[in-house]
């Protein structure tokens, strides 16, 4: 059974650094992305990047680009999500994910198949 | 960035009842559009890859179809647990992103 399990909320101050992370199991690890999502209280859902565990291929939305670091331990079939100062408006929800290609005329159609059960994140002085 | 609009923002709808969530892309990303499903304190599951081929477990009463920039989820005869917001996203282009949601409520 794949299943992807998070690290628990985590209440922080800002200008304070923290690493949350996802550990797969149930499958190959390696050879599947792991993305992460932000959602904000009482919002919608944002794409932050992905990370390729087999060569830490990392790709970042521009709105997380520097913000965010995204980094993945393939010993322990972890990814990673890294602040090193932390803002009020970090709080959210965050979740990771599994990206699965499925191909079809040998065109690939990606998409977020698994989800972690999501780390909340309070940035509160 | 692809921007994703999603309409209607929410909507009430019967049980039993049909229900037809639109989403448009600021370009054309041909059939590179996933639906999702989110009940309150719990993660989104995949509705739909593809724009229109169901994910595993996903009842038939769900239908994505479109391709380009105009796309549809609709479901047909809408049961208790359908009540929850939907996302649609693309995955034409980095960063994938999503629609802002369809919060789909009880009538």
């Amino acid at each position: 059974e794949v299943q992807l399990v998070q690290s628990g909320a985590e209440v922080k101050k800002p200008g304070e650094s923290l690493k949350i992370s996802c550990k797969g199991s149930g499958y190959s690890f390696i050879d599947y992305w792991i993305g992460w999502v932000r959602q904000m209280p009482g919002k919608g859902l944002e794409w932050m990047g992905i990370i390729y565990p087999g060569d830490s291929d990392t790709r970042y939305s521009p709105s997380f680009q520097g913000q965010v670091t995204i980094s993945a331990d393939k010993s322990i079939s972890t990814a990673y999500l890294e602040w090193s100062s932390l803002k009020a408006s970090d709080t959210a929800m965050y979740y990771c994910a599994r990206r699965t290609a499925r191909f079809y005329d040998s065109i690939g159609y990606y998409s977020f198949d698994y989800w972690g059960q999501g780390t909340l994140v309070t940035v509160s002085s | 960035d692809i921007q994703m609009t999603q309409s209607p923002s929410s909507l009430s709808a019967s049980v039993g009842g049909r229900v037809i969530i639109t989403c448009r892309a600021s370009q054309s990303i041909s059939g590179y559009l996933n639906w999702y499903v989110q009940k309150p304190g719990k993660a989104p599951k995949l509705l739909i890859y593809g724009a229109s081929s169901l994910h595993s477990g996903v009842p038939s009463r769900f239908r994505g179809s479109g391709s380009g920039t105009d796309f549809t989820l609709t479901i047909s005869s809408l049961q208790p647990q359908d009540f929850a917001t939907y996302y649609c996203q693309q995955s034409n282009s980095f960063p994938e992103t999503f629609g802002q949601g369809t919060k789909v409520e009880i009538k």
